[in-house]
């Protein structure tokens, strides 16, 4: 059974940096493409990155520069390395197995921006 | 990016309605288009793939058509666990634009 499990959200001040880390059983990380997608509070999926079985990664524009996808083989654990966060990017943020097709999805981890 | 709308944004029906939820995106995408299922507190679960194939485990009132620039998402005698929200998602082009979502909600 495939499950995905986020962890690392909490409130942090504007400006701020942040790790999700996203643990993974059932699946290979580093065989699949795997993203982020966010959901701000009330409001729509938003895809913010996905890294592919080749390393090569591609971010929303919103968060270009900022944030970025990586993936421990060993630990079997995706990560989205967030800095310079903005009360925008506050949201759920979900790690998903699959590039724009996301057939498996974690539970979502909460961050908060706010001072 | 490619844009993606919904309509209706919400709708109201009873269990055992039949539910048509539309997307049009800005420009053709294929067969490029992916529908989500979302409950409330919940991840987004994938129903269908590639604008009409059921993703394995999802029931079969559900069914999606279309091509080019305009899909459909359609359940077919709606039950209780299908109130939920609704995305459309292309996969034709980076970056995998959603659609705003459709909310059905119980009359």
């Amino acid at each position: 059974e495939v499950q995905l499990v986020e962890s690392g959200g909490g409130l942090i001040q504007p400006g701020g940096s942040l790790r999700l880390s996203c643990a993974a059983s059932g699946l290979t990380v580093s065989s699949n493409y795997m993203s982020w997608v966010r959901q701000a509070p009330g409001k729509g999926l938003e895809w913010v990155s996905v890294i592919y079985s080749g390393d090569s990664t591609y971010y929303a524009d919103s968060v270009k520069g900022r944030f970025t996808i990586s993936r421990d083989h060993s630990r079997n654990t995706l990560y989205l390395q967030m800095n310079s966060l903005r009360g925008e990017d506050t949201a759920v943020y979900y790690c998903a197995r699959g590039s724009w097709t996301c057939d498996f999805w974690g539970q979502g981890t909460l961050v908060t921006v706010s001072s | 990016d490619i844009q993606m709308t919904q309509s209706p944004s919400s709708l109201s029906a009873s269990v055992g309605d039949r539910v048509t939820i539309t997307c049009r995106a800005s420009q053709s995408i294929s067969i490029y288009l992916n529908w989500y299922q979302q409950r409330p507190g919940k991840a987004p679960k994938l129903l269908i793939h590639s604008a009409s194939n059921l993703q394995s485990g999802v029931p079969s009132r559900f069914s999606g058509s279309g091509s080019g620039t305009d899909f459909t998402l359609t359940i077919s005698g709606l039950e209780p666990e299908d109130f939920a929200t609704y995305y459309c998602q292309q996969s034709y082009s980076t970056p995998g634009t959603f659609g705003q979502g459709a909310k059905v909600e119980i009359k």
